[in-house]
């Protein structure tokens, strides 16, 4: 039971590449979550999802689309990267609103 | 928007003294809580959480306080250690539970 994977762990880009953030659980979770986190600010939802073929804007979504295809599977896409768009970048999922969620290792984003 | 704010950003104690960290959140309608432990270089990880139908939450060292009405909540650590040392994130779910608002982070030093 791998609990929150995330792929890849680090990555560098040039500013305008685009990249798809994967995260996957095996959890059976209905919710999945997106966020970024940047010194000093905390966690911020980028999207998530309440399920299968849904997704839904949080906090901070511009320049970023998501898709949920599968239910153990949530990608985060970058079209044309920007410095901005530096951070660590993690995945989450639970099993229902009001409850715990569970976080991937985090990606480690890089925009030159 | 919405918010979570997070007092202090910083705490520094003596191991074995007591911890105490802060937390306001400003939708009415929130009535989830949890806490997030963050380690260097880690994912955040649940180590407690409260609902609205409860005032107060107890787990060995570490003990959440919920003031609804005032609407802050507390997290208590006693006896602290040096393991206890991280980064310590109280969060609030909004939009009906579907999303959940994380503090800006405090981060505990406890010193040997």
């Amino acid at each position: 039971n791998a609990g929150v994977t995330q792929t890849p762990k680090f990555r560098v880009l040039k500013t305008g590449q685009s990249m798809t953030l994967l995260c996957a659980q095996d959890m059976n979770h209905e919710y999945m979550y997106w966020y970024r986190q940047d010194p000093g600010m905390g966690l911020r939802l980028i999207h998530y999802s309440v399920g299968e073929g849904t997704t839904a804007k949080g906090e901070v979504p511009d320049g970023y689309n998501v898709s949920r295809l599968k239910k153990q599977n949530f990608l985060l896409g970058l079209e044309s990267a920007a410095p901005s768009q530096t951070s660590v970048y993690f995945c989450a999922s639970s099993y229902s609103i009001n409850q715990p969620q569970h976080f991937g290792d985090g990606t480690r984003l890089s925009i030159l | 928007g919405e918010n979570v704010e997070q007092h202090p950003s910083t705490l520094s104690v003596q191991e074995g003294d007591s911890a105490v960290i802060k937390c306001t959140y400003s939708d009415s309608a929130s009535n989830y809580f949890p806490w997030y432990k963050q380690e260097l270089g880690k994912r955040p990880q649940l180590i407690i959480d409260i609902r609205s139908n409860v005032g107060e939450k107890k787990d060995q060292r570490i003990a959440v306080t919920l003031n609804k009405t005032a609407k802050h909540f507390s997290l208590h650590i006693t006896e602290t250690q040096p393991e206890d040392s991280a980064v310590y994130f109280c969060a609030a779910s909004i939009g009906g539970g579907f999303k959940t608002i994380f503090g800006a982070g405090t981060r505990l030093f406890v010193k040997a």
